[in-house]
């Protein structure tokens, strides 16, 4: 089983600044990785695939980045919508999720 | 545009048995592979299992293998899951999501339903 690690798992942000997400593997998973978003009693959102890839709806302030087991999401100038719980997932071999990120303000 | 909606969750008791539907529309439901993933109380998500998309494979996540039956019904454009077996650690929320893409590797998750609350307690 590949273990998803997360950090931080609270991450206080103030509106306009920049959010740094990171996600570890514990096996490389090649760049089969997404970020879904979370808010509160909602369901999760596609965020970003294959590592680095948006999904639409998200703007370009959304990036990711990395490969291997070392993987990174940056939401430059935070907007109030954007404050969630986000989760990475690998889906290189079988499917397995971080455990969140909280990014609060 | 995709939607898909969840039903059947509520309240039963240990051991018994719950049957989840999901119901998909805005995408040819036929050429996608389909998952269940839950999420407890407070707590991250979990995959439950998948089925591809003529029905043919299924696999399941270690905590339900066993106990959890996923179909589907590509003529009603429909996606179920039995749950059987049932104890207090199956108490979440349950999502049906649609894999990414009609690729091979596609298998992120492009579109989740609203999700449907099953609680497990006597």
């Amino acid at each position: 089983e590949i273990v998803m690690t997360q950090s931080p798992t609270t991450l206080s942000v103030s509106p306009g600044e920049r959010a740094t997400l990171s996600c570890r593997a514990s096996q490389s998973v090649s760049n089969r990785l997404a970020w879904y978003q979370q808010k509160p009693g909602q369901a999760p959102r596609l965020v970003v695939y294959g590592a680095s890839t948006r999904a639409s709806g998200f703007p370009a302030r959304f990036s990711g980045s990395g490969s291997g087991t070392e993987f990174t999401l940056i939401i430059n100038s935070l907007q109030s919508e954007d404050f969630a719980v986000y989760y990475c997932q690998q889906y290189h071999n079988w499917y397995s999720f971080g455990q969140g990120t909280k990014l609060e303000i | 545009q995709v939607q898909l909606v969840e039903s059947g969750g509520g309240v039963v008791q240990p051991g018994g048995s719950l049957r989840l539907s999901c119901q998909a529309s805005g995408f040819t439901f036929s050429n996608y592979g389909m998952h269940w993933v839950r999420q407890a109380p407070g707590s991250g998500l979990e995959w439950v299992g998948n089925i591809w998309d003529d029905g043919s494979t299924k696999h399941y996540g270690d905590s339900v293998r066993g106990r959890f039956t996923i179909s589907r019904d590509n003529s009603k454009n429909t996606l179920d899951l039995q749950m059987s077996s049932l104890s207090v650690e199956d108490t979440a929320v349950y999502y049906c999501a649609r894999k990414g893409g009609v690729g091979a590797y596609d298998n992120w998750f492009e579109s989740w339903g609203l999700g449907t609350l099953v609680v497990v307690s006597s």
